[in-house]
């Protein structure tokens, strides 16, 4: 069965340094996400992203944040100077319409020291 | 906006009794809803969904969750449950037009042998 892939599987970064975490969502599908799971917290969305440009965000996906599909098959999430707080696990997710199930891959978890 | 309610944190259980894992929404549209598992050190898995037509969905591993409109619940149910089903469950909402999913808090399903 087609998967969603990520990495790293972990990332340790110095904080104000840029980090990106990348995906390669399912090759058909059309939508692609990023969300963060806090330790001990909630799964929160962060983007979605559809034909090449967002279609939603949240309050936390901030200027620091970014996203890019730089070819046909990877989807990245930039964040450009990296704060304690941005220590999550951090899932990428896709789906082929935007209401039917969404696909996730196991994780980044960052770590900001 | 959609919001979404687990009403355990922790569910222990012993090997082989049914369970029943409790799930609110709140939400001003339609809603698609589903049901994703997390094992340890994995992403989230999606067990079933509630799309539209049938109230009772049936998804992977027996578990079953029932749809009620009325009581705006979405519950998970397993019948018999095995070791392998200690996991954390979360419950998610999308509204028709929106491709973002919110989140439950999770419950963490302990089965005991």
């Amino acid at each position: 069965e087609p998967e969603v892939t990520q990495t790293p599987s972990h990332q340790v970064t110095q904080m104000g340094q840029e980090v990106i975490l990348r995906c390669v969502p399912i090759s058909n599908h059309l939508y692609f996400y990023w969300y963060r799971q806090i330790l001990g917290q909630k799964v929160e969305f962060l983007v979605s992203f559809y034909n090449n440009e967002i279609s939603e965000k949240s309050e936390i996906f901030d200027d620091q944040f970014s996203v890019e599909r730089p070819d046909g098959s990877n989807f990245t999430l930039k964040i450009r100077s990296t704060k304690l707080e941005d220590s999550a696990m951090y899932f990428c997710a896709s789906s082929d319409l935007g209401n039917q199930p969404q696909h996730f891959g196991d994780g980044t978890r960052l770590s900001i020291l | 906006a959609q919001s979404v309610t687990q009403l355990d944190s922790q569910v222990p259980v012993f090997e082989e009794a049914p369970v029943e894992l409790r799930c609110n929404y709140s939400s001003s549209v339609s809603v698609y809803l589903f049901w994703y598992v997390q094992y340890p050190n994995q992403g989230l898995q999606l067990l079933l969904k509630y799309l539209s037509g049938s109230t009772l969905v049936k998804g992977i591993n027996g578990f079953e969750a029932e749809f009620n409109k009325s009581q705006t619940s979405f519950h998970l149910r397993k019948p018999s449950v095995h070791i392998s089903d200690t996991a954390e469950y979360f419950c998610a909402v999308t509204g028709t037009s929106y491709g973002k999913l919110t989140f439950g808090q999770g419950t963490i399903l302990t089965v005991h042998p």
